[in-house]
């Protein structure tokens, strides 16, 4: 049973180009939650998501983040033009159930804006 | 305004004695509480969690205590073993809003 993949592991962007950072959920997992990890900082939620539905996105900066988890395939998490402050490690998890239940980490896409 | 705390950012414990990392919490709407553990390049790690309406939770040789007046909780870690090396992290959440709050973490080091 594969834990919650999250893929690249390591991504390089120029400033102001577009970063896509792609979730799969532990099967049977329908609720995907986003979290960001500055340098020396804690997680910070970013959005909760459902299939095809947005629930939370509270922590979403207003612009340039997006994100998605379609009927069919990974969630997507999308920073269009890039800053060096997008610089972050980007954390998704998944539950099975929602009601405050564990959620499952994945290893993180480590982003680097140059 | 960092609604969970965690003030020690580094915790240095002997091998076979115990290991106590602190969280406080200013949200008084928080419920649930939960100890993630991580290594470096990795994903947290669910280790334990705890309601409200408990004070005491144990799985093993971890406990963890809720100390709701003082809004305080705190990890108890005993016998610590060098696996244990890693930063620990404690999080909150209230019921019917599923995002986690994080602490900043604890870097806690066994040394043999």
């Amino acid at each position: 049973n594969a834990g919650v993949m999250q893929n690249p592991r390591h991504l390089v962007r120029r400033r102001g180009q577009e970063a896509r950072l792609r979730c799969s959920p532990m099967k049977g997992h329908s609720h995907v939650y986003w979290y960001r990890q500055l340098p020396e900082e804690g997680l910070k939620f970013m959005v909760y998501l459902q299939k095809e539905n947005i629930i939370d996105e509270s922590g979403m900066p207003k612009e340039r983040f997006s994100a998605e988890f379609p009927k069919e395939g990974p969630s997507i998490l999308r920073i269009q033009q890039v800053v060096r402050g997008d610089s972050a490690a980007y954390f998704c998890a998944s539950s099975q159930n929602s009601g405050n239940t564990e959620a499952f980490f994945g290893q993180g896409t480590r982003l680097t804006v140059v | 305004d960092q609604q969970v705390k965690q003030n020690s950012p580094s915790l240095s414990v002997q091998e076979g004695r115990i290991s106590i990392l602190n969280c406080d919490y200013t949200n008084s709407m928080f419920d649930y509480f939960l100890w993630y553990k991580k290594y470096p390049a990795e994903g947290p790690t669910f280790l334990i969690s705890i309601s409200s309406i408990k004070d005491k939770n144990e799985d093993g040789r971890f406990t963890v205590f809720l100390n709701k007046s003082a809004k305080h909780l705190s990890l108890h870690i005993v016998p610590s073993q060098p696996g244990d090396s890693a930063v620990y992290f404690c999080a909150a959440s209230n019921f019917g809003n599923e995002k986690l709050t994080f602490g900043t973490g604890t870097r806690l080091t066994i040394i043999p």
